[in-house]
């Protein structure tokens, strides 16, 4: 089975630093997503990115984030100076027409301290 | 647009007896919806989908959701619950099936007494 692979699975930064958080996707899928999950709250769509660049984004998704394909397969998410606010569960999920339909990696936890 | 509202919050059953997770929802266009689960501390598993084609949908580990239209309904059924069933379970949905972002209900964790 397919998977989606996201690094690192924990993350502890301090307030103002820069994060990136990396994700794997599906080989052959086209769609790449970021969502996040405030402890307690419901998920919460952040970007979506397809064919190189963002085709839809969250009010969430303000001027500190920032998503790229920098090398053809992992696709990751900068948050550039880190909030209290920013700690939370974020997952990457790729879209594939074909099977397997929306497939979600196993989530990066980050806290800001 | 689109929503999602989970009709309850938490739900406790005894193992051997019925799940009955509630679902409504919201769309503008022919809607996908889908339910994933979430175990404590891990990421979210797909349990079933529905894109248009037969309303009573089967998924993993023996659960099921009917598509109604006329009820804007996709409620999330198992006859007889495990203990490994406890977890978070998450009612969602996207227009069509075709890379749209998905929106999120708020989750109904289901406990499991022995």
């Amino acid at each position: 089975e397919p998977e989606v692979t996201q690094t690192p699975s924990h993350q502890v930064t301090q307030m103002g630093q820069e994060v990136i958080l990396r994700c794997v996707p599906i080989s052959n899928h086209l769609y790449f997503y970021w969502y996040r999950q405030i402890l307690g709250q419901k998920v919460e769509f952040l970007v979506s990115f397809y064919n190189n660049e963002i085709s839809e984004k969250s009010e969430i998704f303000d001027d500190q984030f920032s998503v790229e394909r920098p090398d053809g397969s992992n696709f990751t998410l900068k948050i550039r100076s880190t909030k209290l606010e920013d700690s939370a569960m974020y997952f990457c999920a790729t879209f594939g027409a074909l099977g397997h339909g929306y497939t979600f990696g196993s989530g990066t936890r980050l806290t800001v301290v | 647009a689109q929503s999602v509202t989970q009709l309850d919050s938490h739900v406790s059953v005894s193992e051997g007896t019925p799940v009955l997770l509630r679902c409504n929802y919201s769309s503008s266009y022919s809607p996908s919806l889908f339910w994933y689960v979430q175990h404590p501390n891990k990421g979210l598993q797909l349990l079933l989908k529905y894109t248009s084609a037969a309303t009573l949908v089967k998924g993993i580990n023996g659960f099921e959701a009917e598509f109604k239209k006329s009820e804007t309904s996709f409620h999330l059924t198992k006859p007889s619950a495990h203990m490994s069933d406890a977890a978070e379970y998450f009612c969602v949905v996207t227009i069509g099936y075709a890379g749209n972002m998905l929106t999120f209900g708020g989750g109904t964790r289901l406990m499991v007494k022995p």
